[in-house]
């Protein structure tokens, strides 16, 4: 249970074009969702908190108009990374809390994925 | 803000045991957890201790909290190559984000 998964696993794009990911919860309900970044040999960077039905929120330094989430469904949230370039290079990750169960906090992860901009 | 502090690496051979810990600041923390990444994947729940416990089991995993110090570690009995991977220790004050800690790296030896 409680399997998360992300499309596509990897992306290579050119400067300048914008490219969605999809992060879907499988068998659970996700009320909240979580967008990170991740640097080689970083920890976690958490762009943004998606809640379902609403505005997403921002952490600090992350542009809102960059990276754009949609949450339309308990289910499926998106990150749209706007004229990508090779800096926004990246593995996003997203993940997702379980309304139904677990610790409050606990977040199940998709496995990733790898964004390249050329 | 809130910190969470890892070691960067850790080496033990295949059959040790591995123990990796973990420091937190935030006194308000009420769930603590242990995520594992292996190369190229996402994070996996490896487990969770609620602040008021003080032990919790799972098979080979074994986590301990000193809520008084902040200070969380993971143990791993009889260490397989297959848990080279990175460990991320991670709190959380209850529907909240997580804070996490930079990841300890364990690699196995044969």
């Amino acid at each position: 249970g409680a399997v998360v998964s992300q499309h596509p696993s990897w992306v290579i794009c050119k400067s300048g074009t914008s490219v969605k990911i999809e992060c879907r919860s499988l068998d659970f309900q996700a009320t909240t969702m979580f967008w990170y970044r991740q640097f080689p040999k970083q920890s976690l960077m958490l762009m943004a908190t998606s809640n379902e039905g609403s505005k997403a929120t921002y952490e600090q330094g992350v542009e809102k108009d960059k990276f754009l989430i949609n949450h339309a469904s308990l289910t499926l949230s998106t990150l749209t990374v706007t004229s990508a370039h090779p800096e926004d290079s990246s593995f996003y990750i997203c993940s997702a809390r379980d309304i139904g169960g677990g610790a409050p906090d606990t977040q199940y992860f998709g496995p990733g994925t790898r964004l390249t901009v050329l | 803000g809130e910190d969470v502090e890892q070691s960067l690496f850790l080496s033990v051979r295949e059959g040790d045991s591995s123990v990796i810990n973990c420091t937190y600041t935030d006194s308000s923390s009420t769930y603590l957890y242990w995520y594992k990444q292996e190369p190229g994947a996402g994070l996996q729940l490896l487990t969770y201790i609620f602040s008021n416990m003080d032990m919790k089991q799972d098979q080979r995993l074994t986590v301990l909290l000193n809520k008084k110090d902040k200070h969380l570690s993971l143990r791993i009995a009889d260490t397989q190559t297959g848990d080279s991977a990175i460990y991320f220790c991670a709190t959380g004050s209850g529907y909240s984000t997580l804070t996490f800690g930079k990841g300890t790296m364990l690699l196995v030896s044969p």
